[in-house]
């Protein structure tokens, strides 16, 4: 099974700062990872695919980047609406595809 | 526009069965795997398994397997996630989510969750 690491566990940043969210897989997953976010009592929202490719209806500040088996989602100038939990996951080898223990993004 | 419905908040006393489900709309629901995630109070998400409602060709996760049942009825669109006998620590939300056409893509849609809760 491979193992979704996510870093930190909480990030506090201020609204319209730039926010870092790090996934690192346990071995190679090519560019097959998704991030997600969850705000409080939402169900989970597609918001990256294939690395990074925004899904539909996603604004430009969320983008995302791989290198090697290290993942980034960036989300650029932070409204109050993108503090939430983001959750990587990787769709390459199954089962299962795997999600990471998620970061929760915070006010500051 | 495509919708997965999920049914009701369910109530059960341990070792009762159960079968939640899943109906999705919108889409040609035989060409799109549809997967199980179960997000237990507070905690983060877990990939149970998923189906191709096509062929019913179902993959488990290892930590599910023999624990659950995924099967699908395409003749209604509908896909189940069931229980023979429930335990405490099956208390839970469980979201179904559509993934692609083919094996590799990730959840695009999700439903609403069904929020099962098990106790004496």
């Amino acid at each position: 099974e491979i193992v979704m690491t996510q870093s930190p566990a909480t990030l506090s940043v201020s609204p319209g700062e730039k926010a870092t969210l790090s996934c690192r897989a346990s071995r190679s997953v090519s560019y097959n990872v998704a991030w997600y976010q969850q705000r409080p009592g939402q169900t989970p929202r597609l918001l990256i695919y294939g690395a990074s490719t925004r899904a539909t209806g996603i604004p430009a500040r969320f983008s995302g980047s791989v290198s090697g088996t290290e993942f980034t989602l960036t989300i650029r100038s932070l409204q109050t609406e993108d503090f939430a939990v983001y959750y990587c996951q990787q769709y390459d080898k199954w089962p299962p595809y795997t999600f990471g223990q998620g970061t929760k993004l915070e006010i500051k | 526009e495509v919708q997965l419905v999920q049914s009701g908040a369910e109530v059960k006393k341990p070792g009762e069965s159960l079968k939640i489900s899943c109906k999705g709309s919108g889409y040609t629901f035989t060409d799109y795997w549809i997967g199980w995630v179960r997000q237990m109070p507070g905690k983060g998400l877990e990939w149970m398994g998923i189906i191709y409602p096509g062929d019913s060709d179902t993959t488990y996760s290892p930590s599910f397997q023999g624990q659950v049942t995924i099967s699908a009825d395409k003749s209604i669109n509908t896909a189940y996630l069931q229980w023979s006998s429930l335990r405490a620590s099956d208390s839970a939300l469980y979201y179904c989510a559509r993934g692609g056409s083919a094996s590799t893509y990730p959840f695009d849609d999700w439903g609403q969750g069904t929020l099962v809760t098990v106790s004496s």
